[in-house]
């Protein structure tokens, strides 16, 4: 089956970095996005990683390593506007995306 | 030039009835979704088509049946409506299935059933 884990729930300061975990298992595995979704909106892409390692995208990156089934997504220089859910999804066969159940991410001044 | 529209935004309807919700893209996508969106924020697929036809069809009840037109439409009809359906309901677009394609989604239904 498909299972993918992360936290429920985060709160960070303003300014600061905050890293939010993903772990993963499914069956056939393509590659691992990340998605924003503020609160009553559509989820919007934010990046994805095929191969191990980072990929940094301004204040965002994101890191995977496939032979321990782990992503993080690692949020810089935190801003109000972050406030949101983070969603992790494994990409499967035909595109197929298994999501998680999203991280709530609040941004405190 | 909304990328994914969805209409209607809001349904709100009574148990029983039998409802359709639109998807249209104009990004040149071969690729359209349907997700599921329920209370506990969990987003989960529902159905995928590429180029007009079916390629992935999730363990969804068979009330529930997508029409595709044509490429740049992928409508939802939804029979005997019952009080679990109540949930957003996302249509994404991708360029394809081949290799990691990033998938595009519209603003949602919200649908109410009573």
């Amino acid at each position: 089956g498909q299972n993918i884990d992360q936290p429920t729930e985060m709160t960070a300061t303003e300014g600061a970095i905050v890293q939010i975990n993903c772990t993963y298992q499914t069956s056939g595995f393509n590659g691992l996005f990340w998605y924003q979704q503020h609160a009553g909106e559509a989820p919007t892409f934010l990046s994805y990683n095929v191969l191990d390692g980072l990929e940094e995208k301004g204040r965002f990156s994101s890191f995977l390593s496939r032979s321990k089934g782990y992503s993080y997504l690692l949020l810089k220089e935190l801003q109000m506007k972050d406030s949101a859910s983070y969603l992790c999804a494994a990409q499967t066969g035909a595109n197929n995306l298994f999501f998680g159940t999203g991280t709530r991410l609040t941004v405190i001044p | 030039d909304t990328a994914v529209s969805q209409t209607p935004k809001y349904l709100v309807t009574q148990m029983g009835n039998d409802k359709s919700i639109k998807c249209e893209q104009n990004l040149g996508h071969d690729t359209m979704y349907w997700y599921k969106q329920d209370s506990k924020k969990f987003l989960k697929i529902m159905f995928s088509y590429n180029n007009k036809e079916l390629i992935i069809n999730e363990t969804v009840p068979n009330r529930f049946s997508p029409k595709s037109p044509d490429k740049a439409h992928l409508n939802l009809h939804i029979n005997s409506l019952e009080l679990g359906d109540s949930a957003v309901y996302f249509c994404a677009s991708s360029k394809g299935t081949s290799g990691i394609e990033t998938q595009y989604f519209g603003p949602g239904t919200r649908l109410l059933v009573l």
